[in-house]
Protein backbone atom coordinates (compact mmCIF):
# COMPACT_ATOMS: atom_id res chain seq x y z
CA UNK A 1 0.00 0.00 0.00
CA UNK A 2 2.49 2.87 -1.48
CA UNK A 3 -0.11 5.91 -0.95
CA UNK A 4 2.08 8.87 -1.85
CA UNK A 5 5.72 8.06 -2.35
CA UNK A 6 8.53 11.05 -2.60
CA UNK A 7 12.01 11.46 -3.46
CA UNK A 8 14.90 11.77 -2.91
CA UNK A 9 14.17 11.94 0.74
CA UNK A 10 17.60 13.84 1.09
CA UNK A 11 19.71 16.31 -1.27
CA UNK A 12 22.44 18.94 -1.02
CA UNK A 13 22.77 21.33 -3.86
CA UNK A 14 24.84 23.88 -4.81
CA UNK A 15 23.66 27.24 -5.21
CA UNK A 16 22.55 27.52 -9.11
CA UNK A 17 22.18 23.79 -9.36
CA UNK A 18 19.14 22.72 -10.51
CA UNK A 19 16.97 19.41 -9.43
CA UNK A 20 13.39 17.77 -9.77
CA UNK A 21 11.65 16.37 -6.78
CA UNK A 22 10.01 13.52 -7.89
CA UNK A 23 6.22 12.39 -6.41
CA UNK A 24 4.13 9.80 -7.69
CA UNK A 25 0.77 8.16 -5.94
CA UNK A 26 -1.17 5.21 -6.66
CA UNK A 27 -4.60 5.89 -5.15
CA UNK A 28 -6.36 7.84 -8.14
CA UNK A 29 -6.26 10.80 -6.58
CA UNK A 30 -7.39 13.99 -9.23
CA UNK A 31 -5.64 16.85 -6.77
CA UNK A 32 -2.08 16.96 -6.24
CA UNK A 33 -0.04 19.27 -3.75
CA UNK A 34 3.62 20.69 -3.23
CA UNK A 35 4.20 22.15 0.10
CA UNK A 36 7.18 23.90 1.76
CA UNK A 37 7.58 23.30 5.71
CA UNK A 38 10.17 25.71 7.49
CA UNK A 39 10.54 25.82 10.75
CA UNK A 40 7.94 27.75 12.97
CA UNK A 41 6.30 28.91 9.25
CA UNK A 42 4.03 26.04 8.55
CA UNK A 43 2.94 24.56 5.34
CA UNK A 44 3.44 26.69 2.20
CA UNK A 45 1.70 25.42 -0.85
CA UNK A 46 3.77 25.83 -2.96
CA UNK A 47 1.88 24.73 -6.61
CA UNK A 48 -1.25 22.42 -6.84
CA UNK A 49 -3.04 20.66 -9.53
CA UNK A 50 -6.60 19.52 -9.79
CA UNK A 51 -6.37 17.06 -12.70
CA UNK A 52 -3.50 15.85 -15.41
CA UNK A 53 -2.75 18.90 -17.41
CA UNK A 54 -3.89 20.74 -14.93
CA UNK A 55 -1.66 22.77 -12.44
CA UNK A 56 -1.72 26.32 -10.67
CA UNK A 57 0.08 28.41 -8.78
CA UNK A 58 0.50 28.70 -4.53
CA UNK A 59 1.37 31.06 -1.81
CA UNK A 60 4.72 30.55 -2.76
CA UNK A 61 5.62 29.26 -6.61
CA UNK A 62 8.50 31.55 -7.51
CA UNK A 63 11.68 29.38 -8.16
CA UNK A 64 9.43 26.60 -8.83
CA UNK A 65 8.04 24.47 -11.41
CA UNK A 66 5.77 21.67 -11.84
CA UNK A 67 3.98 19.75 -14.59
CA UNK A 68 1.27 16.73 -13.97
CA UNK A 69 0.98 14.89 -17.52
CA UNK A 70 -0.34 11.47 -15.75
CA UNK A 71 -2.71 11.72 -13.06
CA UNK A 72 -0.36 9.60 -10.83
CA UNK A 73 2.97 11.39 -11.30
CA UNK A 74 3.55 15.61 -10.43
CA UNK A 75 7.17 16.13 -10.29
CA UNK A 76 8.82 19.57 -8.14
CA UNK A 77 11.36 21.58 -10.47
CA UNK A 78 13.78 24.00 -9.07
CA UNK A 79 15.61 26.18 -11.08
CA UNK A 80 18.79 27.74 -10.02
CA UNK A 81 18.62 26.67 -6.48
CA UNK A 82 19.05 29.62 -3.97
CA UNK A 83 19.83 29.20 0.04
CA UNK A 84 15.98 30.49 0.86
CA UNK A 85 14.89 27.36 -0.55
CA UNK A 86 16.42 24.74 2.47
CA UNK A 87 13.29 23.39 3.17
CA UNK A 88 11.11 20.13 3.89
CA UNK A 89 9.08 19.87 0.69
CA UNK A 90 5.88 17.73 0.97
CA UNK A 91 3.75 16.45 -1.88
CA UNK A 92 0.34 15.39 -1.00
CA UNK A 93 -2.79 14.01 -2.63
CA UNK A 94 -6.33 14.17 -2.00
CA UNK A 95 -9.95 12.69 -3.85
CA UNK A 96 -11.67 16.14 -3.88
CA UNK A 97 -15.97 16.38 -5.70
CA UNK A 98 -18.35 19.29 -5.48
CA UNK A 99 -18.65 18.71 -1.54
CA UNK A 100 -17.43 21.43 1.52
CA UNK A 101 -14.33 19.22 2.16
CA UNK A 102 -11.39 19.14 0.35
CA UNK A 103 -10.72 15.04 1.44
CA UNK A 104 -8.34 13.82 3.30
CA UNK A 105 -4.77 15.00 2.19
CA UNK A 106 -2.35 12.02 2.35
CA UNK A 107 1.09 13.18 2.51
CA UNK A 108 4.53 11.76 1.69
CA UNK A 109 7.47 11.58 3.52
CA UNK A 110 8.71 14.42 2.61
CA UNK A 111 11.88 15.14 0.97
CA UNK A 112 14.83 17.13 2.69
CA UNK A 113 16.63 19.54 0.62
CA UNK A 114 20.18 21.96 1.50
CA UNK A 115 21.42 24.05 -0.93
CA UNK A 116 24.44 25.53 0.07
CA UNK B 1 -6.76 37.44 3.20
CA UNK B 2 -7.54 34.13 5.27
CA UNK B 3 -5.77 33.95 8.33
CA UNK B 4 -5.36 30.58 10.98
CA UNK B 5 -4.11 30.99 14.06
CA UNK B 6 -3.37 27.81 16.61
CA UNK B 7 -2.53 28.54 20.25
CA UNK B 8 -0.40 27.55 22.22
CA UNK B 9 2.69 26.69 19.98
CA UNK B 10 3.87 25.57 22.34
CA UNK B 11 3.28 22.81 24.98
CA UNK B 12 5.35 20.55 27.45
CA UNK B 13 3.10 18.29 29.86
CA UNK B 14 3.74 15.21 31.92
CA UNK B 15 1.76 12.00 31.16
CA UNK B 16 -2.05 12.03 32.49
CA UNK B 17 -2.51 15.58 32.09
CA UNK B 18 -5.17 17.07 29.78
CA UNK B 19 -4.86 19.74 27.36
CA UNK B 20 -6.69 22.38 24.63
CA UNK B 21 -5.26 23.14 21.27
CA UNK B 22 -6.96 26.22 19.68
CA UNK B 23 -7.60 27.19 16.31
CA UNK B 24 -8.89 30.14 15.33
CA UNK B 25 -9.95 32.99 12.54
CA UNK B 26 -11.83 35.55 11.33
CA UNK B 27 -13.14 33.87 8.02
CA UNK B 28 -15.75 31.40 7.71
CA UNK B 29 -14.50 28.19 6.70
CA UNK B 30 -17.15 25.30 4.78
CA UNK B 31 -14.36 22.45 7.01
CA UNK B 32 -11.58 22.26 9.05
CA UNK B 33 -8.97 19.40 9.46
CA UNK B 34 -6.62 18.34 12.28
CA UNK B 35 -3.65 16.34 11.32
CA UNK B 36 -0.95 15.15 13.65
CA UNK B 37 2.62 15.44 12.36
CA UNK B 38 5.22 13.21 13.89
CA UNK B 39 9.31 13.71 13.08
CA UNK B 40 10.27 12.83 10.06
CA UNK B 41 6.89 12.09 8.72
CA UNK B 42 4.07 13.80 6.93
CA UNK B 43 0.93 15.07 8.63
CA UNK B 44 -1.99 12.23 8.83
CA UNK B 45 -5.54 13.74 9.23
CA UNK B 46 -6.79 12.79 12.71
CA UNK B 47 -10.25 14.43 11.63
CA UNK B 48 -12.48 16.56 9.77
CA UNK B 49 -15.29 18.65 10.69
CA UNK B 50 -17.62 20.23 8.77
CA UNK B 51 -21.01 21.15 10.91
CA UNK B 52 -21.10 24.67 12.91
CA UNK B 53 -21.22 22.83 16.78
CA UNK B 54 -20.08 19.42 15.60
CA UNK B 55 -18.59 17.58 18.51
CA UNK B 56 -16.08 14.82 17.16
CA UNK B 57 -14.47 12.30 19.45
CA UNK B 58 -11.39 9.57 18.83
CA UNK B 59 -10.60 7.84 21.92
CA UNK B 60 -9.00 10.13 24.08
CA UNK B 61 -9.18 13.29 21.62
CA UNK B 62 -12.45 15.15 20.83
CA UNK B 63 -12.56 17.80 18.38
CA UNK B 64 -14.93 20.72 18.38
CA UNK B 65 -16.00 23.13 15.06
CA UNK B 66 -17.42 26.56 17.03
CA UNK B 67 -20.76 27.48 15.73
CA UNK B 68 -20.31 29.94 13.04
CA UNK B 69 -17.89 27.42 11.73
CA UNK B 70 -14.35 30.06 12.60
CA UNK B 71 -12.90 28.48 15.19
CA UNK B 72 -12.39 24.71 16.55
CA UNK B 73 -10.89 23.33 19.45
CA UNK B 74 -8.65 20.02 20.19
CA UNK B 75 -9.05 18.22 23.51
CA UNK B 76 -6.75 15.48 25.02
CA UNK B 77 -7.72 13.59 28.01
CA UNK B 78 -5.15 12.35 30.21
CA UNK B 79 -2.46 12.15 27.46
CA UNK B 80 0.45 10.20 26.49
CA UNK B 81 3.99 10.16 25.21
CA UNK B 82 2.31 8.73 22.04
CA UNK B 83 0.28 12.01 21.53
CA UNK B 84 3.60 13.70 21.02
CA UNK B 85 3.83 15.57 17.65
CA UNK B 86 2.94 18.47 15.98
CA UNK B 87 -0.81 19.43 15.66
CA UNK B 88 -2.16 21.14 12.89
CA UNK B 89 -5.71 22.80 11.84
CA UNK B 90 -6.52 23.27 8.17
CA UNK B 91 -9.72 25.34 7.09
CA UNK B 92 -11.05 24.79 3.60
CA UNK B 93 -12.96 27.64 1.95
CA UNK B 94 -14.26 28.09 -1.82
CA UNK B 95 -12.17 29.99 -4.22
CA UNK B 96 -13.77 30.42 -7.69
CA UNK B 97 -14.10 26.91 -8.95
CA UNK B 98 -11.07 25.57 -6.54
CA UNK B 99 -11.24 24.39 -2.88
CA UNK B 100 -8.36 26.38 -0.97
CA UNK B 101 -6.88 24.87 2.64
CA UNK B 102 -5.16 27.39 4.75
CA UNK B 103 -3.14 25.98 7.31
CA UNK B 104 -2.29 27.43 11.11
CA UNK B 105 1.48 27.16 11.95
CA UNK B 106 0.70 24.53 14.59
CA UNK B 107 0.85 23.24 17.95
CA UNK B 108 4.12 21.68 19.41
CA UNK B 109 2.87 18.90 22.19
CA UNK B 110 5.53 17.09 24.06
CA UNK B 111 3.97 14.78 26.40
CA UNK B 112 6.83 13.59 29.03
CA UNK B 113 6.81 9.99 31.21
Amino acid sequence: NAGVTQTPKFRILKIGQSMTLQCTQDMNHNYMYWYRQDPGMGLKLIYYSVGAGITDKGEVPNGYNVSRSTTEDFPLRLELAAPSQTSVYFCASSYSTSGRTPGELFFGEGSRLTVL
Amino acid sequence: TQLLEQSPQFLSIQEGENLTVYCNSSSVFSSLQWYRQEPGEGPVLLVTVVTGGEVKKLKRLTFQFGDARKDSSLHITAAQPGDTGLYLCAGAFNAGNNRKLIWGLGTSLAVNP
